[in-house]
């Protein structure tokens, strides 16, 4: 168990749908960051998060967002769904500090399949 | 942007057999990254490599960070049926992101 909380485990939605995936780093974290993993383009970074800013964008499409709270919780909301969207979301978090070695732990993932 | 190459992309070993992995990156690192995922599962922090040259064991599993920094290698010795996964290498550069290999798939048949 690495610390990292994520809900739902599985989500089933129709195209043209919205979703938010919630994410809890490992007590004491601060940064959180998002990944897609499909299995035509294996893991990629979506997002990064750090003490509630947006520090680094990947590979994340404008019709996905994300935040994260006051509690250091984030959420990745997902819009207008495409078939080509379902894959498994996963969330990492690590303690980031300035110009160190970051290694983050991930969570169990969310499986998304769009129908 | 950043790529690694993650070799090979399956193995079928024995029970017993000693495994040997690598990711090679087209760019310097500052830090290497070894993770296991069953199916379904999240990746699972293996060994994490900070320094140039650092050599860091976890219990049958050993890994490396290589010298120029564009390259790493994770091995597994006695390999027994529970190391079945797929093993991603990821390296991390000036940003926080990580870039991940696309994996390498173990079956160990007993």
């Amino acid at each position: 168990d690495s610390g990292v909380t994520q809900t739902p485990k599985h989500l089933i939605t129709a195209t043209g749908q919205r979703v938010t995936l919630r994410c809890s780093p490992r007590s004491g974290d601060l940064s959180v960051y998002w990944y897609q993993q499909s299995l035509d383009q294996g893991l990629q970074f979506l997002i990064h998060y750090y003490n509630g800013e947006e520090r680094a964008k990947g590979n994340i499409l404008e019709r996905f967002s994300a935040q994260q709270f006051p509690d250091l919780h984030s959420e990745l909301n997902l819009s207008s769904l495409e078939l080509g969207d379902s894959a498994l979301y996963f969330c990492a978090s690590s303690v980031w500090a300035s110009g160190g070695a970051d290694t983050q732990y991930f969570g169990p993932g969310t499986r998304l399949t769009v129908l | 942007g950043q790529q690694l190459n993650q070799s090979p992309q399956s193995m079928f070993i024995q029970e017993g057999e000693d495994v040997s992995m690598n990711c090679t990156s087209s760019s310097i690192f500052n830090t290497w990254l070894w993770y296991k995922q069953d199916p379904g599962e999240g990746p699972v922090l293996l060994i994490a490599l900070y320094k140039a040259g650092e050599l860091t064991s976890n219990g049958r599993l050993t890994a490396q960070f290589g010298i120029t920094r564009k390259d790493s290698f994770l091995n597994i010795s006695a390999s027994i049926p529970s190391d079945v996964g797929i093993y991603f290498c990821a390296g991390q550069g000036g940003s926080e992101k990580l870039v991940f290999g696309k994996g390498t798939k173990l079956t160990v048949n007993p």
